[in-house]
């Protein structure tokens, strides 16, 4: 079956450190990867795509990979501040391209503590 | 500029209500996707809407939801009759035209509570 799995349990992270989320998948062949943060009562925000032949994309203290041979991408935040504490999504082109949906996992919780 | 609106933004009401929540996407947006988000079950995706056609509606949950959407700045989802179990929070999203892998855009939620 096809599974999108993300760390259910939260990450505490002192200030000031790299945070690492993963995103690992099962049966699926995506043509992209996007990632969103989501505040308490909000909905979720935007923040990265990166697609299937890009092994790594960045902006500002944000850097994403995405490995298709692991099925796997990595989130990191580095220089972690108290903002960024929220649940980090990552979502997944479930259709291999050419078709605009995307199937979300069920988040990270990120804490920084200062 | 405006983001997605939805409303209303908390709905408490009892079973066998009808429930219609409402969206107004981001103007020059031609998709438009409706969410439910549980801690059970996360974000899955409802229906989604292309150029006001309905395109991929294999997670309406069963025949008592239905989604519209008239015109390319209106788009409800209706729950008729409402159980317990609709309880959840609802967002409506929209996203550009281009690349099939551009970003969704989500408004706020609709906290649905049904008694």
């Amino acid at each position: 079956s096809q599974k999108i799995e993300q760390n259910s349990e939260a990450l505490n992270i002192q200030e000031g450190k790299t945070a690492t989320l993963t995103c690992n998948y099962t049966n699926y062949s995506p043509a992209y990867l996007q990632w969103y943060r989501q505040d308490p009562g909000r909905g979720p925000v935007f923040l990265l795509l990166i697609r299937e032949n890009e092994k790594e994309k960045r902006k500002e203290r944000l850097k994403v990979t995405f490995d298709t041979t692991l099925k796997q991408s990595l989130f990191h935040i580095t220089a972690s501040q108290p903002a960024d504490s929220a649940t980090y999504l990552c979502a997944l082109d479930p259709n291999s391209g050419g078709y605009q949906k995307v199937t979300f996992g069920t988040g990270t919780k990120l804490q920084v503590i200062p | 500029d405006a983001g997605v609106i939805q409303s209303p933004r908390h709905e408490v009401t009892e079973m066998g209500q009808e429930v219609t929540l409402r969206c107004k996407p981001i103007s020059g947006h031609n998709s438009l996707f409706w969410y439910r988000q549980t801690m059970m079950r996360g974000l899955e995706l409802l229906i989604y809407f292309n150029n006001n056609v309905p395109i991929d509606d294999s997670g309406m949950p069963e025949d008592r939801f239905s989604a519209k959407m008239p015109n390319a700045s209106f788009s409800t989802l209706k729950i008729q009759p409402s159980e317990p179990r609709d309880s959840a929070v609802y967002f409506c999203a929209s996203s550009p035209p281009g690349a099939w892998d551009q970003p969704q855009h989500f408004g706020d939620g609709t906290r649905l509570s049904i008694l």
